[in-house]
């Protein structure tokens, strides 16, 4: 099945900075690979997303890279700010779309911490 | 945008006895909801995808008989945890996807659920 791996496990950057978030992923057929920001006691929350037909995707201060001939794909926040602070994770999935499922197979998550 | 609850939010029961947690999409329908474990500092570990109108499909090492779970509208999900010990102490957290809508790969998740088991 899908193996995850996500790098760093913690990672303090200073107000401002630039956070970089890296995962990869084992089976070549995964095309959906969503990243999610979870903060204490509560359930993920979906802050980007892309699919394998695209290589990057950006959304305001938050970006998303994918190479699917290395599989790997990164995260990428800049301008981070204190209430960036929380649980990132990556995830990987295979989708035929429709009304057929995907399981989403996590990485191991990292704590990001943002300082004043 | 879509909304998956859950509740209760938290649980506190008696080893032995049984808790059923509800998941439920507000505005949109779900054929497919899935549910997940999560232990502290640790990532989701999924358990089980259910199907509405079928049986779940569970992961390897996940019992069937201990977590009964029930998909009987597009909905609502139930995961019902039979006679609890304090090792089924974690957070529930299920996942909805919208069957119908535009980004059919997105999974919407609920608010989770903290179990502990006495």
């Amino acid at each position: 099945g899908e193996n995850v791996e996500q790098h760093p496990s913690t990672l303090s950057v200073q107000e401002g900075d630039s956070a970089v978030i890296k995962c990869t992923y084992s089976d070549s057929a995964s095309n959906y690979f969503p990243w999610y920001k979870q903060e204490l006691g509560k359930g993920p929350q979906l802050i980007i997303d892309i699919r394998s037909n695209v290589g990057e995707k950006k959304d305001q201060r938050i970006a998303v890279t994918l190479n699917k001939t290395a599989k790997h794909f990164s995260l990428h926040i800049t301008e981070t700010q204190p209430e960036d602070s929380a649980v990132y994770f990556c995830a990987a999935s295979i989708n035929a779309g429709g009304t057929s499922y995907g399981k989403l197979t996590f990485g191991q998550g990292t704590i990001l911490t943002v300082h004043p | 945008g879509a909304v998956v609850s859950q509740h209760p939010s938290w649980v506190i029961c008696k080893s032995g006895t049984s808790v059923k947690i509800e998941c439920r999409s507000l505005d949109f329908q779900a054929t497919t909801m899935f549910w997940y474990r999560q232990f502290p500092k640790q990532s989701l570990m999924l358990m089980a995808t259910s199907n509405e109108g079928s049986k779940a499909t569970y992961e390897q090492g996940v019992e069937k008989d201990k977590f009964l779970i029930n998909h009987a509208s597009l909905t609502l999900s139930t995961l019902t945890v039979t006679s609890a010990h304090p090792e089924d102490s974690s957070f529930y957290i299920c996942s909805a996807r919208d069957s119908w809508g535009s980004s059919y790969n997105e999974q919407f998740f609920g608010p989770g659920t903290r179990l502990t088991v006495l």
